[in-house]
Protein backbone atom coordinates (compact mmCIF):
# COMPACT_ATOMS: atom_id res chain seq x y z
CA UNK A 1 0.00 0.00 0.00
CA UNK A 2 0.93 3.69 -0.13
CA UNK A 3 3.53 5.18 2.43
CA UNK A 4 3.57 8.33 4.42
CA UNK A 5 6.67 8.94 6.18
CA UNK A 6 6.67 11.41 9.11
CA UNK A 7 9.17 12.78 10.69
CA UNK A 8 10.61 13.12 13.41
CA UNK A 9 9.42 10.16 15.54
CA UNK A 10 9.61 11.38 18.81
CA UNK A 11 10.88 15.22 19.96
CA UNK A 12 11.30 16.70 23.13
CA UNK A 13 11.85 20.16 23.27
CA UNK A 14 12.07 23.34 25.50
CA UNK A 15 8.49 25.19 26.82
CA UNK A 16 8.77 28.69 24.14
CA UNK A 17 10.31 26.89 21.26
CA UNK A 18 8.94 25.61 17.99
CA UNK A 19 8.75 22.14 17.09
CA UNK A 20 8.59 21.55 12.90
CA UNK A 21 6.80 17.96 12.10
CA UNK A 22 7.03 16.77 8.34
CA UNK A 23 4.93 14.59 6.66
CA UNK A 24 5.56 13.00 3.17
CA UNK A 25 3.70 10.64 0.93
CA UNK A 26 6.47 8.42 -0.36
CA UNK A 27 5.00 6.78 -3.74
CA UNK A 28 2.25 9.31 -4.45
CA UNK A 29 0.43 12.49 -4.41
CA UNK A 30 -1.19 13.73 -1.88
CA UNK A 31 -3.79 16.49 -3.09
CA UNK A 32 -5.20 16.91 0.55
CA UNK A 33 -3.27 16.26 4.14
CA UNK A 34 -5.12 16.15 7.20
CA UNK A 35 -3.36 16.45 10.37
CA UNK A 36 -4.39 15.37 14.01
CA UNK A 37 -3.50 14.77 17.73
CA UNK A 38 -4.43 12.23 20.06
CA UNK A 39 -3.93 11.96 23.49
CA UNK A 40 -3.51 9.00 25.35
CA UNK A 41 -6.57 6.32 25.83
CA UNK A 42 -8.58 9.15 23.15
CA UNK A 43 -9.37 9.42 19.50
CA UNK A 44 -8.07 10.90 16.49
CA UNK A 45 -8.72 14.31 16.90
CA UNK A 46 -9.08 16.48 13.59
CA UNK A 47 -6.98 19.60 13.63
CA UNK A 48 -7.00 21.05 10.35
CA UNK A 49 -7.23 20.17 6.35
CA UNK A 50 -4.19 20.75 4.30
CA UNK A 51 -4.32 21.17 0.55
CA UNK A 52 -1.55 21.78 -1.65
CA UNK A 53 -0.94 24.84 -2.47
CA UNK A 54 -3.52 26.72 -0.04
CA UNK A 55 -4.25 27.93 3.28
CA UNK A 56 -5.09 24.82 5.64
CA UNK A 57 -8.57 24.82 7.07
CA UNK A 58 -8.72 24.43 10.55
CA UNK A 59 -11.19 22.73 12.61
CA UNK A 60 -13.07 24.39 15.26
CA UNK A 61 -11.07 25.64 18.64
CA UNK A 62 -7.28 25.28 16.82
CA UNK A 63 -5.13 27.68 16.93
CA UNK A 64 -4.24 28.68 13.52
CA UNK A 65 -1.22 30.67 15.16
CA UNK A 66 0.40 28.22 16.99
CA UNK A 67 -0.16 25.14 14.47
CA UNK A 68 1.17 26.57 11.53
CA UNK A 69 0.22 24.21 8.53
CA UNK A 70 2.00 24.29 5.17
CA UNK A 71 1.61 22.08 2.24
CA UNK A 72 4.34 23.13 -0.22
CA UNK A 73 4.09 20.61 -2.64
CA UNK A 74 2.40 17.24 -3.45
CA UNK A 75 4.23 15.02 -1.31
CA UNK A 76 5.05 17.08 1.74
CA UNK A 77 2.96 19.02 4.85
CA UNK A 78 4.41 20.39 7.92
CA UNK A 79 3.15 21.07 10.88
CA UNK A 80 4.96 23.59 12.90
CA UNK A 81 3.80 24.00 16.71
CA UNK A 82 4.87 27.48 17.87
CA UNK A 83 5.91 28.90 20.98
CA UNK A 84 4.99 25.37 22.31
CA UNK A 85 4.18 24.73 25.89
CA UNK A 86 3.33 21.17 28.13
CA UNK A 87 0.02 21.17 27.13
CA UNK A 88 0.97 20.58 23.66
CA UNK A 89 2.77 17.52 24.08
CA UNK A 90 0.80 14.62 22.66
CA UNK A 91 0.53 12.20 19.72
CA UNK A 92 0.90 14.32 16.39
CA UNK A 93 -0.29 12.04 13.49
CA UNK A 94 -0.64 12.73 9.81
CA UNK A 95 -2.50 11.43 7.23
CA UNK A 96 -2.97 11.58 2.83
CA UNK A 97 -5.87 10.47 0.53
CA UNK A 98 -5.55 9.73 -3.01
CA UNK A 99 -9.12 10.63 -4.67
CA UNK A 100 -9.74 13.43 -2.06
CA UNK A 101 -10.09 16.16 -4.54
CA UNK A 102 -12.03 16.66 -8.00
CA UNK A 103 -14.34 14.45 -7.74
CA UNK A 104 -12.40 11.55 -8.73
CA UNK A 105 -12.94 7.86 -7.51
CA UNK A 106 -13.01 7.23 -3.39
CA UNK A 107 -10.79 4.74 -2.47
CA UNK A 108 -11.96 4.57 1.37
CA UNK A 109 -8.60 4.73 2.10
CA UNK A 110 -6.39 7.32 3.95
CA UNK A 111 -2.87 6.39 4.60
CA UNK A 112 -1.49 7.68 7.84
CA UNK A 113 1.83 8.63 9.19
CA UNK A 114 4.08 6.29 12.05
CA UNK A 115 3.11 9.72 14.24
CA UNK A 116 5.21 11.64 16.01
CA UNK A 117 5.33 12.15 19.79
CA UNK A 118 5.85 15.76 21.06
CA UNK A 119 6.61 16.10 25.02
CA UNK A 120 7.46 19.69 26.05
CA UNK A 121 9.02 20.37 29.20
CA UNK B 1 -23.57 13.58 21.66
CA UNK B 2 -20.81 12.47 20.08
CA UNK B 3 -20.86 11.62 16.28
CA UNK B 4 -19.58 7.96 16.87
CA UNK B 5 -19.46 6.29 20.10
CA UNK B 6 -17.10 3.43 20.73
CA UNK B 7 -16.57 1.70 24.19
CA UNK B 8 -12.74 1.92 24.91
CA UNK B 9 -12.76 -1.34 26.84
CA UNK B 10 -9.74 -2.82 27.42
CA UNK B 11 -11.19 -5.96 25.84
CA UNK B 12 -8.85 -9.42 26.84
CA UNK B 13 -9.57 -12.27 24.90
CA UNK B 14 -7.98 -16.12 24.67
CA UNK B 15 -6.43 -16.87 21.34
CA UNK B 16 -9.11 -18.12 19.06
CA UNK B 17 -11.56 -16.42 20.32
CA UNK B 18 -14.14 -14.61 18.20
CA UNK B 19 -13.59 -10.81 18.88
CA UNK B 20 -16.56 -8.68 18.92
CA UNK B 21 -15.97 -4.74 18.19
CA UNK B 22 -18.50 -2.11 17.81
CA UNK B 23 -19.46 1.68 17.23
CA UNK B 24 -22.70 3.59 16.91
CA UNK B 25 -23.29 6.85 15.12
CA UNK B 26 -25.76 9.60 15.36
CA UNK B 27 -25.41 11.00 11.75
CA UNK B 28 -27.70 8.88 9.14
CA UNK B 29 -25.85 10.88 6.23
CA UNK B 30 -23.01 8.68 7.21
CA UNK B 31 -22.22 6.19 4.38
CA UNK B 32 -18.08 5.51 4.43
CA UNK B 33 -17.40 3.17 7.54
CA UNK B 34 -13.77 1.96 7.75
CA UNK B 35 -12.12 0.12 10.49
CA UNK B 36 -8.45 0.97 11.57
CA UNK B 37 -6.68 -0.87 14.02
CA UNK B 38 -3.25 1.11 15.46
CA UNK B 39 -0.52 -0.80 17.48
CA UNK B 40 1.02 1.21 20.15
CA UNK B 41 2.93 4.39 19.44
CA UNK B 42 2.19 3.90 15.51
CA UNK B 43 -0.53 5.51 13.26
CA UNK B 44 -3.06 3.48 12.43
CA UNK B 45 -3.63 1.38 9.36
CA UNK B 46 -6.56 0.50 7.55
CA UNK B 47 -8.49 -2.94 8.09
CA UNK B 48 -11.84 -2.81 6.18
CA UNK B 49 -13.70 -0.18 4.46
CA UNK B 50 -17.49 -0.61 4.04
CA UNK B 51 -19.78 1.48 1.52
CA UNK B 52 -23.45 1.62 3.24
CA UNK B 53 -25.23 -0.86 4.35
CA UNK B 54 -24.05 -4.69 4.30
CA UNK B 55 -21.15 -7.13 5.10
CA UNK B 56 -17.75 -7.14 4.14
CA UNK B 57 -15.22 -10.57 4.67
CA UNK B 58 -11.39 -10.09 4.48
CA UNK B 59 -9.65 -13.09 5.70
CA UNK B 60 -10.59 -13.68 9.53
CA UNK B 61 -12.13 -9.79 9.60
CA UNK B 62 -15.57 -9.34 9.43
CA UNK B 63 -17.29 -5.70 9.47
CA UNK B 64 -20.61 -5.37 9.24
CA UNK B 65 -22.83 -2.36 8.80
CA UNK B 66 -26.70 -1.99 9.86
CA UNK B 67 -27.85 2.03 8.73
CA UNK B 68 -30.92 1.32 10.31
CA UNK B 69 -30.26 1.18 13.63
CA UNK B 70 -26.49 3.31 12.69
CA UNK B 71 -24.82 0.73 14.30
CA UNK B 72 -21.21 -1.05 13.17
CA UNK B 73 -19.39 -4.25 13.73
CA UNK B 74 -15.73 -5.77 13.51
CA UNK B 75 -15.52 -9.51 14.03
CA UNK B 76 -12.24 -10.86 14.37
CA UNK B 77 -12.17 -14.74 13.92
CA UNK B 78 -9.62 -17.16 15.07
CA UNK B 79 -7.70 -14.26 17.39
CA UNK B 80 -4.21 -14.11 17.40
CA UNK B 81 -1.76 -12.22 19.62
CA UNK B 82 -0.94 -10.30 16.70
CA UNK B 83 -4.34 -8.82 16.78
CA UNK B 84 -3.47 -6.73 20.28
CA UNK B 85 -3.82 -3.41 19.44
CA UNK B 86 -6.42 -0.75 19.51
CA UNK B 87 -9.33 -0.85 16.85
CA UNK B 88 -10.74 2.58 15.67
CA UNK B 89 -13.68 2.84 13.58
CA UNK B 90 -14.04 6.34 11.26
CA UNK B 91 -17.22 7.23 9.09
CA UNK B 92 -17.42 9.95 6.84
CA UNK B 93 -20.87 11.28 4.81
CA UNK B 94 -18.42 11.01 1.89
CA UNK B 95 -15.40 11.58 -0.37
CA UNK B 96 -13.40 14.35 0.91
CA UNK B 97 -15.12 14.93 3.68
CA UNK B 98 -14.33 15.08 7.56
CA UNK B 99 -13.60 11.73 8.88
CA UNK B 100 -15.10 11.23 12.55
CA UNK B 101 -13.52 8.68 14.58
CA UNK B 102 -14.30 6.42 17.64
CA UNK B 103 -12.10 6.33 20.56
CA UNK B 104 -10.87 3.41 19.78
CA UNK B 105 -10.91 -0.12 21.77
CA UNK B 106 -8.16 -1.24 23.19
CA UNK B 107 -7.84 -5.57 22.20
CA UNK B 108 -5.33 -7.85 24.02
CA UNK B 109 -5.46 -11.55 22.67
CA UNK B 110 -3.64 -13.56 25.11
CA UNK B 111 -1.93 -16.42 24.11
Amino acid sequence: GAVVSQHPSWVICKSGTSVKIECRSLDFQATTMFWYRQFPKQSLMLMATSNEGSKATYEQGVEKDKFLINHASLTLSTLTVTSAHPEDSSFYICSAGTGLAGGSRYTGELFFGEGSRLTVL
Amino acid sequence: QKEVEQDPGPLSVPEGAIVSLNCTYSNSAFQYFMWYRQYSRKGPELLMYTYSSGNKEDGRFTAQVDKSSKYISLFIRDSQPSDSATYLCAMSVGPGNQFYFGTGTSLTVIP
